[in-house]
C-alpha cells in the first residue's frame, strides 16, 4: 500500500540550530514529492517539490530537500532555523501508479525557541 | 501560480442540516479534484477523488452517501456534508490538478472549517 512516513512527530530547536526532518515513502512507479508547511491557524503552503532532475531541491524560506531514490527518502533541511519557522511540516507524495492522489505524512510539529 | 479557492472559509451549522462547500480553480481547468479532511493536530486524510463529469472515487471508510461530491465542470467541485453531526466538524481542504502528465502539480485551497453544533 502507498504510504508516507515522517519519523519525528515533535521537534524542538533553538534559533540558529540546523533542521532535518525525515520522510520516507512506500510507492511504486514515478513519484512526485512535496513538502508543505502549515503555520498555526493557516492553510497549507508549498515549500518545495521534486518531479525529476537534480535530486537536491531548493525551496522557499531557505529550505531544501534531497531525494534519495535508493532509500525512498525525501528529507527536509534548513541550516539555521528561525523562531518564525515554528509550524507543522508535511511530507507528501503522489505517483502515476496511485492516480496522482497526494498522500500526506502524519506531519512534524516544529517549535523553535527564541 | 495557480489558484484554488474554497467557499465558504468557515461555516457553522446545526446538527442534521446539510452543508455545501465549493472548490474552484480560478485560472486553470482542473481535470481532477481531491477532497481532504484534517482533524485538529492531525494530518490531511484523503476522502475522495473526482474527475470532471464522472462519479467520485471514495477512499476506504468514507461514506459516499454522507459526503456527496459533484464535479460538474472543469473549474468547480462541490462537497456536500449531508445530515451533519458534531463529529463531522473538521477542516475540509480541496486540491485541483490540471492535466494528466506525470509532473502535474496539485494546488490546494485555503480550506473550509466546518463546525456542527
Amino acid at each position: 500500500a502507498q504510504s508516507v512516513s515522517q519519523h519525528n512527530h515533535h521537534v524542538i530547536l533553538s534559533e540558529a540550530a540546523s533542521l532535518e526532518l525525515g520522510c520516507n515513502y512506500s510507492y511504486g512507479g514515478t513519484v512526485n514529492l512535496f513538502w508543505y508547511v502549515q503555520y498555526p491557524g493557516q492553510h497549507l503552503q508549498l515549500l518545495l517539490k521534486y518531479f525529476s532532475g537534480d535530486p537536491l531541491v531548493k525551496g522557499i524560506k531557505g529550505f531544501e530537500a534531497e531525494f534519495i531514490k535508493s532509500k525512498f527518502s525525501f528529507n527536509l533541511r534548513k541550516p539555521s532555523v528561525q523562531w518564525s519557522d515554528t509550524a507543522e511540516y508535511f511530507c507528501a507524495v503522489n505517483s502515476n501508479t496511485g492516480g496522482f492522489k497526494t498522500i500526506f505524512g502524519a506531519g512534524t510539529r516544529l517549535f523553535v525557541k527564541a | 501560480g495557480a489558484v484554488v479557492s474554497q467557499h465558504p472559509s468557515w461555516v457553522i451549522c446545526k446538527s442534521g442540516t446539510s452543508v455545501k462547500i465549493e472548490c474552484r480553480s480560478l485560472d486553470f481547468q482542473a481535470t481532477t479534484m481531491f477532497w481532504y479532511r484534517q482533524f485538529p493536530k492531525q494530518s490531511l486524510m484523503l476522502m475522495a477523488t473526482s474527475n470532471e463529469g464522472s462519479k467520485a472515487t471514495y477512499e476506504q471508510g468514507v461514506e459516499k452517501d454522507k459526503f456527496l461530491i459533484n464535479h460538474a465542470s472543469l473549474t468547480l467541485s462541490t462537497l456536500t456534508v449531508t445530515s451533519a453531526h458534531p463529529e463531522d466538524s473538521s477542516f475540509y481542504i480541496c486540491s485541483a490538478r490540471a492535466g494528466w502528465g506525470d509532473n502535474t502539480e496539485a494546488f490546494f485551497g485555503q480550506g473550509t472549517r466546518l463546525t456542527v453544533v
